[in-house]
């Protein structure tokens, strides 16, 4: 149980252009689901919050005009890069809190999907 | 604000004990959770601790002192599968916040 998936997990796209990543949880409801940027060989960086039907939190100095997050149902959440551009190149992964066994202090994480802005 | 401290990198050899140590500064402290993340994958759960004391799930085990505001994670038996990057994680509020340190990098050596 807990699983969380992404969508894609791999993207290439030229500069300008926008890129939606979806995560599912795929077996329990999640209540709060976080989008983390992970660069090389660093920590992931918590970009924003969202639950269920409200607008998400985003982290100090993360656009919120950007980066784009949706939180439509309680299986399904999406971050858009909006006029993504080379330093926007990253390795984006989200998690998930709810419904399952660990309690609300146990994240899930999905596989992460790697952005390539040419 | 909020830090969190864990060494860069450690080195050991399989079958070996290995501590990875974690101490942080926060806001409304609330958990202490451990990650492994291996190259080019996500992050997977290891264990949790909200109370004081030692939290012990197979080869892993995590302790945490609430007044030194420290912990750490135990890796016993070491095994070439467990090289990989160690990261503990803050939560501040009740599961609303997380705040991730710097990663600990584990090479295992046969």
């Amino acid at each position: 149980g807990a699983v969380v998936s992404q969508h894609p997990s791999r993207v290439i796209c030229k500069s300008g252009t926008s890129v939606k990543i979806e995560c599912r949880s795929l077996d329990f409801q999640a209540t709060t689901m976080f989008w983390y940027r992970q660069f090389p060989k660093q920590s992931l960086m918590l970009m924003a919050t969202s639950n269920e039907g409200s607008k998400a939190t985003y982290e100090q100095g993360v656009e919120k005009d950007k980066f784009l997050i949706n939180h439509a149902s309680l299986t399904l959440s999406t971050l858009t890069v909006t006029s993504a551009h080379p330093e926007d190149s990253s390795f984006y992964i989200c998690s998930a809190i709810g419904t399952v066994a660990g309690g609300p202090d146990t994240q899930y994480f999905g596989p992460g999907t790697r952005l390539t802005v040419l | 604000g909020q830090s969190l401290e864990q060494p860069s990198e450690v080195t050991a050899v399989e079958g070996a004990i290995v501590q990875i140590n974690c101490t942080y500064q926060t806001s409304g402290f609330y958990g202490l959770s451990w990650y492994q993340q291996h190259d080019g994958g996500a992050p997977t759960f290891l264990s949790y601790n909200a109370l004081d004391g030692l939290e012990e799930t197979g080869r892993f085990s995590s302790f945490l002192s609430r007044s030194d505001s420290y912990g750490y994670l135990l890796l016993q038996e070491l095994q070439m599968k467990d090289s990989a990057s160690y990261f503990c994680a803050v939560t501040n509020n009740y599961g609303q916040n997380f705040v991730f340190g710097p990663g600990t990098r584990l090479s295992v050596l046969p």
